[in-house]
């Protein structure tokens, strides 16, 4: 049973350039989050998605970032214009649909930097 | 929204010694308190976690207490190991959920 994937694993953007980044929430898990961590610092929460649907966006920037969860395939995490204060590492983490639906397991990051 | 608060930041002990770190929480309706151990460059690793119908739970040198009355919840880790440093988070969850900002824990061989 294949755990939460993400990818890519490192990410290299130059400013203004877009950045997307995946994540495969493990089997039977249907509610996808996504969290970033800037250097040295804790986890701030961005998003919340069930397939095709946004539960809670309060923790995302206003402007240039998005996040989807298509009914089929990954759920994807979208910067546009990327500035240097984005870089930093984007984790999501998984829940099941049923059972203990807040138990969260994450998957193994990826770290942007932008030049 | 919630917020959780967590102390301390940075914790060293030697080896063998107990580490306590504590967490507050603002919403009262927060259910659910896990913890996550974070080693360097690694993901967050769900260590053990309690719900709000819990007082205290226990899983070999880990254990986690709860006081709903005064929001606050703790990790206690006994006999440590130098395995066991890494940075900790607590969070609390309704619907998702709302991390502390991480404790440093070093264990001194």
């Amino acid at each position: 049973n294949a755990g939460v994937m993400q990818n890519p694993r490192h990410l290299v953007r130059r400013r203004g350039q877009e950045a997307r980044l995946r994540c495969s929430p493990m089997k039977g898990h249907s509610h996808v989050y996504w969290y970033r961590q800037l250097p040295e610092e804790g986890l701030k929460f961005m998003v919340y998605l069930q397939k095709e649907n946004i539960i809670d966006e309060s923790g995302m920037p206003k402007e240039r970032f998005s996040a989807e969860f298509p009914k089929e395939g990954p759920s994807i995490l979208r910067i546009q214009q990327v500035v240097r204060g984005d870089s930093a590492a984007y984790f999501c983490a998984s829940s099941p649909e049923s059972g203990a639906r807040d138990t969260q397991y994450f998957g193994p990051g990826t770290r942007l930097t932008v030049l | 929204g919630e917020n959780v608060e967590q102390h301390p930041s940075t914790l060293s002990v030697q080896e063998g010694d107990s580490a306590v770190i504590k967490c507050t929480y603002s919403d009262s309706a927060s259910n659910y308190f896990p913890w996550y151990k974070q080693e360097l460059g690694k993901r967050p690793q769900l260590i053990i976690d309690i719900r709000s119908n819990v007082g205290e739970k226990k899983d070999q040198r880990i254990a986690v207490t709860l006081n709903k009355t005064a929001k606050h919840f703790s990790l206690h880790i006994t006999e440590t190991q130098p395995e066991d440093s890494a940075v900790y988070f607590c969070a609390a969850s309704i619907y998702d959920m709302r991390f502390g900002a991480g404790t440093r824990l070093t264990v001194k061989p």
